[in-house]
């Protein structure tokens, strides 16, 4: 069974870079496609993008100048990097992951982040 | 992008009694629709798949359905565990995207 963890700052100040690993375990890193999704207070999910174990990369155009994906195989993780935060990307960011042209069957317990000086 | 739209916003029903959730979407989703319950401080749960298909180990008591570009989602029997936030998500076409949610609470 997969399971993921998210690990992160939980505070970040405005301007600057947020970034998130997710650790995946129970299953190798090539077995879905992996993406981050956020959930700001009291609003819905938001797609931020995906990442394949080879690299290759899906990015939500809303946010897709401000964020890069990468993938660690050796270590069976994935990153997030927003650049440039607001108060608007303060959420709860979740990873998940999902086979092609699946739904997501496997999240992360989510992570708090706060984007506050 | 594809906009899901989901409604009600808020739907109060007391424990036995059915409930009915609706979602649209702006475009043909070719069945590629899923719906999520998400209960307060967890992530999100796969309940339902290919728009009709229950995920593993999810009570018959939940069903989908489609017509168009529009879908429902069913408790025909609501228990206590039912009360949640519901979701539901296109993946048909990149960017993913979800609706707005339907919060489901007891009358």
């Amino acid at each position: 069974q997969v399971q993921l963890q998210e690990s992160g700052p939980g505070l970040v100040k405005p301007s600057e870079t947020l970034s998130l690993t997710c650790s995946v375990s129970g299953d190798s890193i090539s077995s879905h496609y992996w993406s981050w999704i956020r959930q700001p207070p009291g609003k819905g999910l938001e797609w931020i993008g995906h990442i394949f174990y080879d690299g290759s990369t899906n990015y939500n155009p809303s946010l897709k100048s401000r964020v890069t994906l990468s993938v660690d195989t050796s270590k069976n993780q994935f990153s997030l990097k927003l650049s440039s935060v607001t108060a608007a990307d303060t959420a709860v960011y979740y990873c998940g992951g999902n086979m092609w042209g699946s739904p997501f069957d496997v999240w992360g317990q989510g992570t708090v982040i706060t984007v506050s000086s | 992008e594809i906009v899901m739209t989901q409604s009600p916003a808020t739907l109060s029903v007391s424990p036995g009694e059915r409930a009915t959730l609706s979602c649209r979407a702006s475009e043909s989703l070719s069945s590629n629709l899923a719906w999520y319950q998400q209960k307060p401080g967890q992530a999100p749960g796969l309940l339902i798949y290919g728009a009709s298909t229950r995920a593993t180990g999810i009570p018959a008591r939940f069903s989908g359905s489609e017509s168009g570009t529009e879908f429902t989602l069913t408790i025909s029997s609501l228990q206590s565990e039912d009360f949640a936030v519901y979701h539901c998500q296109q993946y048909h076409k990149w960017p993913y995207t979800f609706g707005q949610g339907t919060k489901l609470e007891i009358k």
